[in-house]
């Protein structure tokens, strides 16, 4: 158990909805990180958060948004799905920003958009 | 930006060893390694920062070209729990982090 704690597990919905993925690090720790996994593309970083700031973008669409809480826990919202969202959506965490920091993942949220 | 993997697949027999190659156009901070079961979580596995630091498990090891922006991952004596998907992880400027595509490494006995 790596510490980082992922809800929901699962979640189905249909295109056009909206969804909220929700995410608590490991205690502690004070950067998050999103991750959308693809069966054809891999680990594709999305955004990241460190201690309640936006720290680095990467390929995340202008229809999904973050957001790091005072309490550090993060949540990723999606928003008028398509087919092609449905992927596992990983948070990782870590102790600081940067260089040397190991990232803990949770076991991840598997969206299916029908 | 995405890092380079090779070989995209490996297949091994108990005990025979492997190297899995990582390679960025990109100037790095930092590469990880992980390792993933399908459907699990990725598991750390290894950080080779610039200036020759490591961090990892004992039994893996790895190496950093920092010049070349190369780094790879060492498998030796390989075990029947080291199949899984191998990503390398590389640390750019400004935090971001890019995952290589994977090399999928399947030990048979």
């Amino acid at each position: 158990d790596s510490g980082v704690t992922q809800t929901p597990k699962h979640l189905i919905t249909a295109t056009g909805q909206r969804v909220t993925l929700r995410c608590s690090p490991r205690s502690g720790d004070l950067s998050v990180y999103w991750y959308q996994q693809s069966l054809d593309q891999g680990l594709q970083f999305l955004i990241q958060y460190y201690n309640g700031e936006e720290r680095a973008k990467g390929n995340i669409l202008e229809r999904f948004s973050a957001q790091q809480f005072p309490d550090l826990h993060s949540e990723l919202n999606l928003s008028s799905l398509e087919l092609g969202d449905s992927a596992l959506y990983f948070c990782a965490s870590s102790l600081g920003q940067g260089r040397g920091h190991i990232q803990y993942f949770g076991a991840g949220t598997r969206l299916s958009v029908l | 930006q995405q890092p380079v993997q090779s070989p995209q697949a490996v297949i091994l027999r108990e005990g025979e060893d492997a190297v899995i190659n990582c390679s960025s156009s990109k100037a790095l901070y930092s590469v990880h390694w992980y390792r993933q079961k399908h459907g699990e979580a990725p598991i750390f596995l290894m950080i080779l920062l610039k200036g020759g630091e490591q961090k990892g498990h004992d039994k893996i090891s790895a190496s950093f070209n920092e010049k070349k922006q190369q780094s790879s991952l060492y498998l030796t004596a390989s075990q029947l729990s080291y199949s899984g998907t191998y990503f390398c992880g590389t640390e750019l400027t400004g935090n971001q982090f890019y995952f290589g595509t994977g090399t999928s490494l399947t030990v048979i006995p």
